[in-house]
């Protein structure tokens, strides 16, 4: 059962290109969350989903980003008009159900963006 | 607004020596404290969770303790390893999916 997996592991945009964050779940695992962690901070929720649905957006920045989960495939984190400030390591970690006491959230390795 | 301190920021110590860091909260309600270990360049991986039941867990070398009165977690290294090499996150929930990510604690072990 291979864990949870990010694509790319590095990625390199210019300003104002578009920067596409990919993260299949573990098997089985219906629940997405994406986590941003600039340097020298600690992990920020950013946005929770299910498949076909977004739970909760409210860590996202209002403007630019978006993210999805759609019914076959990989969650996808999307960039758009990526700026200096975006640089920041990306996570994205599954669960089987929605968090709870006892629910174990599983996380990727990251996706490090950085933008010059 | 719910916070995580952690400290130290960073440690050093010799491998075999035993560590213990410091995990503060005000998250509020509490739901349970995890403690995470990120190697550089990897994802955070589990050691332990408590509830507000539990006082202590252990896990191998890594015990971990609850003290939800004061709002307090510690993380206790046994006979450290050269492998402990790696960032310590405290992470606390408010119940549901919303966690709460201290900003870790750098530690360093040396041969």
């Amino acid at each position: 059962n291979a864990g949870v997996m990010q694509n790319p592991r590095h990625l390199v945009r210019r300003r104002g290109q578009e920067a596409r964050l990919r993260c299949s779940p573990m098997k089985g695992h219906s629940h997405v969350y994406w986590y941003r962690q600039l340097p020298e901070e600690g992990l920020k929720f950013m946005v929770y989903l299910q498949k076909e649905n977004i739970i909760d957006e409210s860590g996202m920045p209002k403007e630019r980003f978006s993210a999805e989960f759609p019914k076959e495939g990989p969650s996808i984190l999307r960039i758009q008009q990526v700026v200096r400030g975006d640089s920041a390591a990306y996570f994205c970690a599954s669960s089987p159900m929605r968090g709870g006491t006892d629910t174990e959230a599983f996380f990727g390795q990251g996706t490090r963006l950085t933008v010059v | 607004k719910n916070q995580v301190e952690q400290s130290p920021q960073s440690l050093i110590i010799l491998e075999g020596k035993n560590c213990t860091l410091q995990c503060n909260y005000t998250v509020s309600p509490f739901s349970n404290l995890r403690w995470y270990k990120q190697d550089t360049g990897r994802g955070p991986v589990s050691l332990t969770i408590m509830t507000f039941s539990e006082n202590t867990k252990s896990n191998g070398r890594y015990t971990a303790t609850l003290d939800a009165d004061t709002k307090q977690s510690s993380l206790h290294i046994t006979a450290s390893q050269l492998s402990d090499s790696a960032s310590y996150i405290c992470v606390v929930s408010a119940g549901g999916y919303a966690l709460n990510f201290g900003k870790g604690t750098s530690l360093l072990v040396t041969p």
